[in-house]
């Protein structure tokens, strides 16, 4: 079984542009969570989908989104990237939307920001 | 909000010692769920054991155990015969209970993490 592919793997962009980070969960699974995780901050929740739409939001900017597709892949999008955004951006997914649900990772997106 | 805190930044074991990582939360609700997740340098997080709040009874998954200290707010990881493999960062994590309108909630707050070194 597939587990959860995140790309692109590493990247690295410039102030001012903007990304776009895809996630493909395990298939089955319909609730895709984004986790930022930085030295300074750690782990720290972006937002998570279910079934296409957004449960729930952290405490981010604006300029960071995201959407859930009908097969329940999922991409986030950084908009006006900062030197701040340079994190491993985490995707994980799970079958359950309740309970205690194992959350499965994957590798994660490492961005650079220059 | 709740809040997640770990102690210990860094900790160091011998192969086949138990060592145990520190985890203090803060939270107003009765009912919750913890989590300890497992870091391997090449990053895939990965669950290692949790434990539903309402359960008195410890959780333990093969050579990790935790105890849960309601009351105190603790929840702390025991790690067994610690193996090579072990060596890892350590994240305790909490969770809500789902939305009472039925809505998914499944974000987690983490702790800063503990590095876990195993020597031979």
């Amino acid at each position: 079984k597939a587990g959860v592919t995140q790309t692109p793997r590493y990247l690295i962009k410039t102030r001012g542009q903007q990304v776009t980070l895809s996630c493909s969960p395990i298939s089955g699974h319909r609730s895709v969570s984004w986790y930022q995780q930085t030295p300074g901050q750690g782990l720290q929740f972006l937002f998570e989908y279910f079934s296409e739409t957004q449960r729930n939001k952290g405490n981010f900017p604006g300029r960071f989104s995201g959407r859930q597709f009908s097969n329940s892949r999922s991409e986030m999008n950084v908009s006006t990237l900062e030197l701040g955004d340079s994190a491993l951006y985490l995707c994980a997914s799970t079958k359950q939307s309740t309970g205690t649900g194992e959350l499965f990772f994957g590798e994660g997106s490492r961005l650079t920001v220059l | 909000a709740q809040t997640v805190t770990q102690s210990q930044p860094e900790m160091s074991v011998q192969e086949a010692e138990t060592v145990t990582l520190s985890c203090t939360y803060d939270t107003s609700e009765s009912d919750y769920y913890l989590f300890w997740y497992k870091q391997p340098p090449s990053r895939q997080m990965i669950l290692v054991i949790r434990q539903e709040a309402y359960k008195q009874q410890n959780a333990t998954e093969n050579r990790f155990s935790v105890n849960f200290q309601k009351a105190a707010k603790s929840f702390s990881l025991k790690i067994s015969d610690s193996q090579l493999g072990d060596a890892a960062m350590y994240f305790c994590a909490y969770r809500s209970p789902p939305g009472r309108s039925g809505g998914s909630n499944y974000k987690l707050t983490f702790g800063k993490g503990t590095l876990l070194t195993v020597n031979p």
